[in-house]
């Protein structure tokens, strides 16, 4: 019943790895984002997505892809982690129409060592 | 930035008393929502309000939104320990494209 999810809740690396964050939304929106929170709680639009579609990339290293397959998923790949990549991710999903507000995921919370 | 910015960045009171937070913001916007994040979870979405919205009403929320001063306001009336968390204003731009602010970390001391 969880309308979005993500996977993992936890994720500690090394640097230079590369790993990767899934995200599902089962509320059929279609629009889904990925966000950055920081230690200062200082949350940071990454990307948006619509029907699969990239409709916003903010000033994001490249270092960070997302992937859509499908209008359900949106997720984030990651290489060669940094130390200043810890943080909290959390995806989210709206409808596009911009009536209603977002519905955000637990979080992952990505510690790079 | 486009980044609203949330004032105070901390609130404490006692229960029963009502708080009020407030947000201010740089461009013209399509909608502003405020959202609630407990010490550890994801956001929860708690009201929007639209550009040619002035005052909108949820339960013991109100948020109000003043376009021409770029600015608006959520109070919480007759809070309870339970509204401990830190509350975020976020502008919409376009429709799906969104900017948070910093956040109000609230207390409210049974």
């Amino acid at each position: 019943d969880t309308a979005v999810s993500q996977t993992p809740k936890y994720l500690v690396t090394q640097m230079g790895n590369d790993k990767s964050i899934k995200c599902e939304q089962n509320l059929g929106h279609d629009t889904m984002y990925w966000y950055k929170q920081d230690s200062k709680k200082f949350l940071k639009i990454m990307f948006s997505y619509n029907n699969k579609e990239l409709i916003i990339n903010e000033t994001v290293p490249n270092r960070f892809s997302p992937k859509s397959p499908d209008k359900a998923h949106l997720n984030l790949h990651i290489n060669s982690l940094e130390l200043g990549d810890s943080a909290v991710y959390f995806c989210a999903s709206s409808q596009a129409s911009g009536r209603a507000g977002q519905y955000f995921g637990p979080g992952t919370r990505l510690t790079v060592t | 930035s486009q980044q609203g910015e949330e004032d105070p960045q901390a609130l404490s009171i006692q229960e029963g008393e009502n708080a009020t937070m407030n947000c201010s913001y740089k461009t013209s916007i399509n909608n502003l929502q405020w959202y609630r994040q407990n010490s550890g979870r994801g956001l929860v979405h708690l009201i929007l309000i639209r550009s040619n919205e002035r005052e909108k009403h949820s339960g013991r929320l109100r948020v109000t939104l003043d376009t021409s001063k770029k600015s608006s306001s959520l109070l919480i009336t007759a809070s309870r320990a339970a509204d401990t968390a830190s509350y975020f204003c976020a502008t919409d731009l376009t429709g799906n494209q969104f900017y948070f602010g910093t956040g109000t970390s609230l207390t409210v001391i049974p």
